[in-house]
């Protein structure tokens, strides 16, 4: 079956840190996006990707970055964490505008 | 700016009642209505999308829009307690990024 998967489920990180997290999609979408999630704010989208070598910003992509050299990964890289940066990170693909969000598990990340 | 406006709760109902879930949303140019649930700590799961205006039935799931009063509701008939979980509107524009903006969600308790 196809899947969205995201690693490491859990990952507790130094300020000033790079940090990279992993999001791998077998749906074979050209669409994916990463969200973090923090109480109060809801889902705010960070970056997203329309397909290969495409990256976009999204209203919170201060301090992220993003590549997609294929289809099935986009990995999400804080260049240096800021304990701001912890939260609930999501990624998501989707065949398109209409079709709604597959979403991943999740990343919860703590930066001390 | 584009705004989607849920009361965040927590919806309180009695098991087997009826559950509904209200969401606005401020750009008349909205074009697709999706509701995602969210147990807790777990990811969004999408459940009902809808386009056009009036009512859409998935089993005990009724989505409904009106894009006159630039509203859309989710209806759970015969709650049960495994329908406790928080509830995401979310809301795209046509023309555009179909990027959608996410409700904070509505805190649903179904209890026994």
């Amino acid at each position: 079956d196809a899947e969205i998967t995201q690693s490491p489920r859990h990952k507790i990180t130094e300020t000033g840190r790079q940090v990279t997290l992993a999001c791998h999609q077998t749906w074979n979408h050209n669409n994916m996006f990463w969200y973090r999630q923090d109480l109060g704010h809801g889902l705010r989208l960070i970056h997203y990707s329309y397909g290969v070598q495409d990256t976009n910003k999204g209203e919170v992509s201060d301090g992220y970055s993003v590549s997609r050299s294929n289809t099935e990964d986009l990995p999400l890289t804080l260049e240096s964490a800021a304990s701001s940066q912890t939260s609930v990170y999501f990624c998501a693909s989707s065949e398109g505008g209409s079709y709604g969000y597959t979403f991943g598990s999740g990343t919860r990340l703590t930066v001390v | 700016q584009k705004e989607v406006e849920q009361n965040s709760g927590p919806l309180s109902v009695p098991e087997g009642a009826i559950a509904s879930l209200n969401c606005t949303y401020s750009d008349r140019g909205s074009q697709s209505f999706f509701w995602y649930r969210q147990y807790s700590g777990k990811s969004p799961e999408l459940i009902m999308f809808i386009y056009s205006n009036g009512d859409k039935e998935d089993g005990r799931f009724t989505a409904q829009l009106n894009k006159a009063s630039q509203y859309v509701s989710l209806l759970i008939r015969d709650s049960q307690p495994s329908d406790s979980a928080t509830y995401l509107c979310a809301v795209t524009l046509s023309g555009g990024s179909y990027i959608p903006t996410f409700g904070r969600g509505t805190s649903l308790i179904v209890h026994p």
